[in-house]
């Protein structure tokens, strides 16, 4: 199994750009996540889904959108980047959403 | 009130050391715990996972939780250089489907 994978490693966007990051589980997992990590304030959840056709947002949801048309994959799509969406951003996926989660590597996003 | 504490350290002891990492709650309808283990620039990897209270042992990490108390803790024996890393304690529980995070602890062990 590879896990909870994420593409790309590393992205630089200017201000206004849009763009799609990438996540897939191939663990059968119901519960995908995504979070932004930022220096000093820890994981933050931007959206998260149940299932299939099921999305829901976190605590930080604002230029960001997000759909889950499948059980394996789970976008994540800045609308307009933003300098303040420079962030490191993972992915997780549970079987249910309670217990064990997994994250990718991670996605190193840079907007200048 | 966070929902979830933790001390951010930095916390530097050396090799061979005991290790004890701690995060307090405000939720009592917690009740799944975990603890990450995230080394500089990678994801976070999920080093220990415990229902309810009580205590769990994996080889030199043991994870206690004390609901009453709402405290949870991570104590790793006999520390590595290879144990130098933040770790980050996580809990949710039945009142839906966010986890929540602490901010996490940064630990150095000094060979």
């Amino acid at each position: 199994n590879a896990g909870v994978t994420q593409t790309p490693k590393f992205q630089v966007l200017k201000t206004g750009q849009s763009m799609t990051l990438q996540c897939a589980q191939d663990m059968n997992h119901e519960y995908m996540s995504w979070y932004r990590q930022d220096p000093g304030m820890g994981l933050r959840l931007i959206h998260y889904s149940v299932g299939a056709g099921i999305t829901d947002q976190g605590e930080v949801p604002n230029g960001y959108n997000v759909s889950r048309s499948t059980t394996e994959d789970f976008p994540l799509r800045l609308l307009s980047a933003a300098p303040s969406q420079t962030s490191v951003y993972f992915c997780a996926s549970s079987r249910w959403g309670r217990g064990e989660q997994y994250f990718g590597p991670g996605t190193r996003l840079t907007v200048t | 009130q966070k929902e979830v504490e933790q001390d951010p350290g930095p916390l530097s002891v050396p090799e061979g050391a005991i290790v004890s990492l701690n995060c307090t709650y405000s939720n009592s309808a917690f009740q799944y715990f975990m603890w990450y283990r995230q080394y500089s620039r990678k994801g976070p990897e999920l080093l220990m996972y415990t229902y309810s209270s009580g205590n769990k042992e994996d080889g030199r990490f043991t994870a206690q939780v004390d609901k009453s108390s709402k405290y949870i803790s991570l104590f790793i024996r006999d520390s590595q250089p290879s144990d130098s890393a933040t770790y980050l304690c996580a809990m949710n529980g039945n009142t839906g489907n966010q986890f929540y995070f602490g901010t996490g602890t940064s630990l150095t062990v000094i060979p």
